[in-house]
């Protein structure tokens, strides 16, 4: 079993729509949270992050962490085609400086 | 606002042939990294080094060396490129192991291809 598990996709949803992307992972220790979005031909850029348990918001996205059921999401409202991208969800232990990545979603937003 | 800057953005070597990726940030960063992307398998750490003056294996070191040479600047080498190191290489750097989130940056890659 990987660390980390994240559903390759491809998603594909209407301009509008709610999108909810997924990792799970088996490693408890984990106490940071990352998501990442990939543009095509682009390095990952950092999109937001969490510590521990709960949820944050910035603008229309939200991050929420589940520490008990070793899940995090990414939900994005009012999604947009520029929304296209490969999504990638990190995570750290602390006192390390490496990240364990999922493999990536890849959503893809119609006009 | 650079961040992190690779080069070269693309190069085609041949079986046998060396080459040395360069990777420089200008955030004050401590630590810094190496890692290949191939389709389905993800983002794969090759070597990092979480402070200068120390580097360590990644997931899959073979094949590779990498050189710390300052706090900005750290290189990988290939000595020997063979088809299966055809991969994107990206480089990213972050503040280190401390408390906080601490995120990598990365950056936009070099894509190498080995024929």
């Amino acid at each position: 079993q990987k660390e980390v598990e994240q559903d390759p996709g491809p998603l594909s949803v209407p301009e509008g729509a709610i999108v909810s992307l997924n990792c799970t992972y088996s490693n408890s220790a984990f106490q940071y949270f990352m998501w990442y979005r990939q543009y095509s031909r682009k390095g990952p850029e950092l999109l937001m992050y969490t510590y521990s348990s709960g949820n944050k918001e910035d603008g229309r996205f939200t991050a929420q962490v589940d520490k008990s059921s070793k899940y995090i999401s990414l939900f994005i409202r009012d999604s947009q085609p520029s929304d296209s991208a490969t999504y990638l969800c990190a995570m750290r232990i602390s006192g390390y400086s490496t990240l364990t990545f999922g493999k990536g979603t890849m959503l893809l937003v119609s006009p | 606002n650079a961040g992190v800057t690779q080069t070269p953005k693309f190069q085609v070597l041949k079986t046998g042939q060396s080459m040395t990726l360069q990777c420089a940030q200008d955030m004050n960063h401590n630590s810094m990294y190496w890692y290949r992307q191939d389709p389905g398998m993800g983002l794969r750490l090759i070597y990092y080094s979480a402070s200068e003056g120390t580097t360590d294996k990644g997931e899959v070191p073979n094949g590779y060396n990498v050189s710390r040479l300052n706090k900005r600047e750290f290189s990988l080498r290939l000595e020997s490129a063979a088809p299966s190191q055809t991969s994107v290489y990206f480089c990213a750097s972050s503040d280190g192991t401390g408390t906080g989130v601490q995120p990598q940056h990365f950056g936009d890659g070099t894509r190498l291809s080995i024929l």
